[in-house]
């Protein structure tokens, strides 16, 4: 079955530090890879997504991804983070083809960036 | 604004109650996708529509049924409420399989009391 695990729950960090969130999947066929974001109180909006070619995938507001076949991996990036970037971050899989599945979530890495 | 369109936006209802929740998806979207999220489990898939037709179940119980009517306006029905069922409760549309990722409406968030 498809899963997906995201390796912290709360990262805590000081505005222009660097962010790397884990992301791990499991399926067994070619995968469509995303990741979003979800503002207090608010809908979850798409930062970035993968399908193919360059493993590196930049999305909106500084944010980039790196898929690691290999390793089952996509893990998202951001230099230096802000404080407008507290947030929860989703990493979720859909198997490629509009009949393999739907997209699967992880539970989520709640991300607080102090000031 | 996503262009998705949920209503309402807070419920708080009695156990044993039913309740409908109602989803518009953006504009030329024929999917329509039910998720459930809650503190413990995450982000759950209950079921998509496509089109009218009932297209992928996920982790929807019994008690919960859903149907996208020939506008493609969905509604999620909600009966014999318990406590555990409070959580947020989102919609998420597509074009054709939605391999290039969900647009999500904003949630309602249902209480039961």
């Amino acid at each position: 079955a498809q899963s997906v695990s995201q390796h912290n729950h709360h990262v805590i960090l000081s505005e222009a530090a660097s962010l790397e969130l884990g992301c791990n999947y499991s399926y067994g066929g070619t995968v469509n890879l995303f990741w979003y974001v979800q503002y207090p109180g608010q809908h979850l909006q798409l930062l970035l997504k993968y399908f193919s070619g360059d493993p590196l995938v930049k999305g909106i507001k500084g944010f980039e991804a790196e898929f690691i076949k290999s390793k089952f991996s996509f893990n998202l990036r951001k230099p230096s983070v802000q404080w407008s970037d507290t947030a929860e971050y989703f990493c979720a899989v859909k198997g490629y083809g509009g009949s393999q599945g739907n997209l699967i979530f992880g539970k989520g890495t709640k991300l607080s960036v102090k000031p | 604004d996503s262009g998705v369109t949920q209503t309402p936006k807070h419920l708080i209802t009695a156990t044993g109650q039913r309740v409908t929740l109602r989803c518009s998806p953006r504009s030329g979207d024929l999917s329509v996708y039910w998720y459930q999220q809650s503190l413990d489990q995450g982000l759950q898939f209950l079921i998509q529509y496509y089109n009218g037709e009932e297209r992928a179940k996920g982790n929807i119980l019994e008690r919960f049924s859903a149907q996208q009517f020939p506008d493609l306006h969905s509604e999620l029905n909600l009966s014999s409420l318990e406590l555990g069922d409070s959580a947020l409760y989102f919609c998420a549309s597509s074009g054709g399989g939605g391999d290039y990722g969900y647009t999500f409406g904003s949630g309602t968030r249902l209480t039961v009391v």
